[in-house]
């Protein structure tokens, strides 16, 4: 059972343009959301996260928005740059009992941009 | 300051043999995670660690694998009789607490059993 689902595989969008990064997650319980970017042989990095009493976190070409109605986040980036190709991944965490903070993956969304 | 160090980068075991896995965490950093990535699939979270304590490790296989983050020196984990669906990237990350703290990964070990 998938709690956190990227539900596209791969995305291809023209440098400077805008990548949109999308995220559904189906525990109501989960409180904070952070995306991560994947190089190839390389550990994730953590890029941006956001916490379930906003609806909008920026960090320079990054912004997350979280729907917590629609138990949906996304990422945008832009102006998109060839640097940014990656497989980006979304996690989610809950303060479960204990204050036990594992994070739940998504599949992640090979991102492509293209020169 | 340096990051979360694991190693080895590449580790390459035949059938029956024992893997060691080990995770040194960011300086400060005194929680310990450990995450499998199989071919074509995403991050599974395995084991969850603080000094000489196992917190959660309801992700870890129930036979041949363990894990340990002793007072002194790196996480371990160890895969004993490792089978050829062991193959996988092993990733560690570490935080400073777990409320709503962000954790950072090394780069991985990559396990090869053959």
């Amino acid at each position: 059972d998938q709690q956190v689902k990227q539900n596209s595989p791969s995305l291809s969008v023209q440098e400077g343009r805008i990548s949109i990064l999308n995220c559904d997650y189906t525990n109501s319980m989960f409180d904070y959301f952070l995306w991560y970017k994947k190089y190839p042989a390389e550990g994730p990095t953590f890029l941006i996260s956001i916490s379930s009493i906003k609806d909008k976190n920026e960090d320079g070409r990054f912004t997350v928005f979280l729907n917590k109605s629609a138990k949906h986040l996304s990422l945008h980036i832009v102006p998109s740059q060839p640097g940014d190709s990656a497989v980006y991944f979304c996690a989610a965490s809950a303060d479960n009992a204990g204050n036990n903070r594992k994070l739940i993956w998504g599949l992640g969304t090979s991102l492509a941009v293209n020169p | 300051n340096a990051g979360v160090m694991q190693n080895p980068r590449h580790l390459v075991r035949r059938r029956g043999q024992e893997a060691r896995l080990r995770c040194s965490p960011m300086k400060g950093h005194s929680h310990v995670y450990w995450y499998r990535q199989l071919p074509e699939e995403g991050l599974k979270f395995m084991v969850y660690l603080q000094k000489e304590n196992i917190i959660d490790e309801s992700g870890m296989p129930k036979e041949r694998f363990s894990a340990e983050f002793p007072k002194e020196g790196p996480s371990i984990l160890r895969i004993q009789q490792v089978v050829r669906g062991d193959s996988a990237a092993y990733f560690c990350a570490s935080s400073p607490g777990q409320i709503q703290e962000t954790q950072y990964f090394g780069p991985g070990t990559r396990l090869l059993v053959l």
